[in-house]
């Protein structure tokens, strides 16, 4: 049982490349999130997912997309990435109102 | 949507120290708290948490935290730190969705 897992675990890109982050869990979850987490500011929700087919956007959604074509992965795409995207993100899912965290992915953007 | 507030960002202290971390939530009505320790260079894990019941929770590692519904604080306690404590420690409330919105955040770090 893995839980919450993310690739790639480091990414640099240059501004305006593309990337996809993969966050895969195993725990059957019908929820998952989105955060990123810079030095202050606690983690902010980006993109969340009520179930398979599903997503919303959360507290800081501009310049983010996701997909939650299978239940157990979601997937966050990075359209022209900016230095402002310069993050860590880390992925999660719930159950019963507990959230469960991935090991993040620590991204620069150049 | 519920918000939190944690108070004195960073927190220094020497081994064998209490610790107290406050923290407070927007407005009543049925709350889910939780914290949440990340340790350096790892992802966030959970110390605790309080859906209903017994307003004094006690958690992993020693830790305990106290609801106090009158106040909407969900303060963190630990009588005795030690080195390995130094972490972040993030308290959050659960709003809709399953949702949770996370407060800045306490570094603590406790020095030998």
């Amino acid at each position: 049982n893995a839980g919450v897992t993310q690739t790639p675990k480091f990414r640099v890109l240059k501004t305006g490349q593309s990337m996809t982050l993969l966050c895969a869990q195993d725990m059957n979850h019908e929820y998952m999130y989105w955060y990123r987490q810079d030095p202050g500011m606690g983690l902010r929700l980006i993109h969340y997912s009520v179930g398979e087919g599903t997503t919303a956007k959360g507290e800081v959604p501009d310049g983010y997309n996701v997909s939650r074509l299978k239940k157990q992965n979601f997937l966050l795409g990075l359209e022209s990435a900016a230095p402002s995207q310069t993050s860590v993100y880390f992925c999660a899912s719930s159950y019963a109102g507990e959230q469960f965290f991935g090991p993040g992915t620590r991204l620069t953007v150049l | 949507a519920q918000s939190v507030s944690q108070h004195n960002h960073h927190v220094i202290l020497s081994e064998a120290a209490s610790l107290e971390l406050g923290c407070n939530y927007s407005y009543g009505g049925t709350v889910n708290l939780f914290w949440y320790v990340q340790y350096p260079g790892q992802h966030l894990q959970l110390l605790l948490k309080y859906f209903s019941g017994d307003p004094l929770v006690k958690g992993i590692k020693g830790f305990e935290a106290e609801f106090i519904k009158s106040k909407f604080s969900f303060n963190l306690r630990k009588p005795s730190v030690q080195w390995s404590d130094t972490a972040e420690y993030f308290c959050a409330v659960k709003n809709g969705n399953n949702r949770l919105a996370f407060g800045k955040g306490n570094q603590v770090v406790v020095i030998p």
